[in-house]
């Protein structure tokens, strides 16, 4: 029983590279999150879908994009990274209003 | 918007002993709050999630209360052990179906 997978767990970028994070769950959940962790500033959500083939904005959307094709993956993409994008990327999954799966986590570094 | 408040945001204790964390909301209109761990450099683990119907979960050695009017929950644990060293975090779902949290106990259980 995995859960909920991301990929990859550790990245190094050059300022202006472009990635894709990827979130996996096999639990059929409907509702896939995207958070960012800062020291200092906790957990942000960044964006969400609802269900397949549609997205929304959280707290903190500039910067990203993403997309969930199929119900049991949701991407998050840097088309241009900054330093400021430096963090520790977290997804989440739940079927609408009981308790979140988080997964173990992305660490990211833009130098 | 909804804010969530931690309580101290660190605790030292020696092994044994019994420890409450504190956790407040601003907005009490949630559909419930959650308790989750997180160690150093890892994911987020679920530990109670209390719906706002409840007063009050366990699981344990865990216990954690709710008290959605005066926008309060508390997390107990008991007999506390070196192993329980870690971040707690407090996160409540609101009326936009969205998490928020707070910044995190962090506790250290001595031996």
């Amino acid at each position: 029983n995995a859960g909920v997978t991301q990929t990859p767990k550790f990245r190094v970028l050059k300022t202006g590279q472009s990635m894709t994070l990827l979130c996996a769950q096999d639990m059929n959940h409907e509702y896939m999150y995207w958070y960012r962790q800062d020291p200092g500033m906790g957990l942000r959500l960044i964006h969400y879908s609802v269900g397949e083939g549609t997205t929304a904005k959280g707290e903190v959307p500039d910067g990203y994009n993403v997309s969930r094709l199929k119900k049991q993956n949701f991407l998050l993409g840097l088309e241009s990274a900054a330093p400021s994008q430096t963090s520790v990327y977290f997804c989440a999954s739940n079927r609408g209003l009981d308790g979140y799966t988080f997964g173990s986590g992305t660490r990211l570094t833009v130098v | 918007k909804q804010e969530v408040t931690q309580i101290p945001a660190a605790l030292s204790v020696p092994e044994g002993e019994n420890l409450v964390l504190n956790c407040s909301f601003t907005d009490s209109a949630i559909y419930n709050l959650q308790w989750f761990r997180q160690d150093p450099g890892k994911g987020l683990t679920s530990l109670l999630l209390i719906q706002s119907s409840q007063r009050e979960q366990t699981s344990g050695r865990l216990n954690a209360s709710l008290d959605k009017s005066s926008g309060r929950s508390t997390l107990y644990i008991a007999a506390s052990q070196p192993g329980d060293s870690a971040t707690y975090l407090c996160a409540v779902t609101g009326s936009a179906r969205q998490l928020t949290f707070g910044s995190g106990t962090q506790l250290t259980v001595l031996p």
